[in-house]
């Protein structure tokens, strides 16, 4: 099946600090990206969802100027997390999906954030 | 607004038959899935089903849709130790997206 790499795996920052994480696809040409946190027990969360070329569209409660969302190219999607508090810290899975009729939304390996 | 509701728990013995449990509310959704998830790393999909079906199978895996009461379960056969993880039951829209996720159900597998 297709694959869609997160990068990276995990990463430690400090508080005030920004993150970016990563997410491509490696074999096929991703129209849309998704993002996706995980709190601790509970399950997946939608945070916004990021089209090729266009803005992001965010979930109700997602503070669009904290996660900054880049859909640039067909293969890349970056979310960056700004000035990270240690509440940020959790679980974010992308998924990507072509734009043929194709209804499988592959998923990265997720990224685990720790802000101290 | 659409809910995903799973158990929470499930225990099992090796070699024993799971059985994973999933309802979901709106009666719109095109695609149901299930990913499974091991401890820190990413969703795996293990399978997904049209709406106009009622059962899919694939090797050890069996999955049941009964649309009516909005009720889809995963069947794992022979359950083995390395099918310990959290399994996440998965609704989607006519276009794929949307995704609603429920609450992932951790499958214990006893030796």
């Amino acid at each position: 099946g297709a694959v869609v790499s997160q990068h990276p795996s995990w990463v430690i920052c400090k508080s005030g600090t920004s993150v970016k994480i990563e997410c491509r696809s490696l074999d096929f040409q991703a129209t849309t990206m998704f993002w996706y946190r995980q709190f601790p027990k509970q399950s997946l969360m939608l945070m916004a969802t990021s089209n090729e070329g266009s803005k992001a569209t965010y979930e109700q409660g997602v503070e669009k100027d904290k996660f900054l969302i880049n859909h640039a190219s067909l293969t890349l999607s970056t979310l960056t997390v700004t000035s990270a508090h240690p509440e940020d810290s959790s679980f974010y899975i992308c998924s990507a999906r072509g734009d043929r009729e194709h209804t499988e939304a592959f998923f990265g390996q997720g990224t685990r954030l720790t802000v101290v | 607004g659409e809910d995903v509701e799973q158990s929470l728990f499930l225990s099992v013995r090796e070699g024993d038959s799971s059985v994973i449990n999933c309802t979901y509310t709106d009666s719109s959704s095109t695609y149901l899935y299930w990913y499974k998830q091991e401890p820190g790393a990413g969703l795996q999909l293990l399978t997904y089903i049209f709406s106009n079906m009622d059962m899919k199978q694939d090797q050890r895996l069996t999955v049941l849709l009964n649309k009516k009461d909005k009720h889809l379960s995963l069947r794992i056969a022979d359950t083995q130790t390395g099918d310990s993880a959290i399994y996440f039951c998965a609704e989607a829209d006519n276009y794929g997206q949307n995704f609603v996720f429920g609450p992932g159900t951790r499958l214990s597998v006893l030796p």
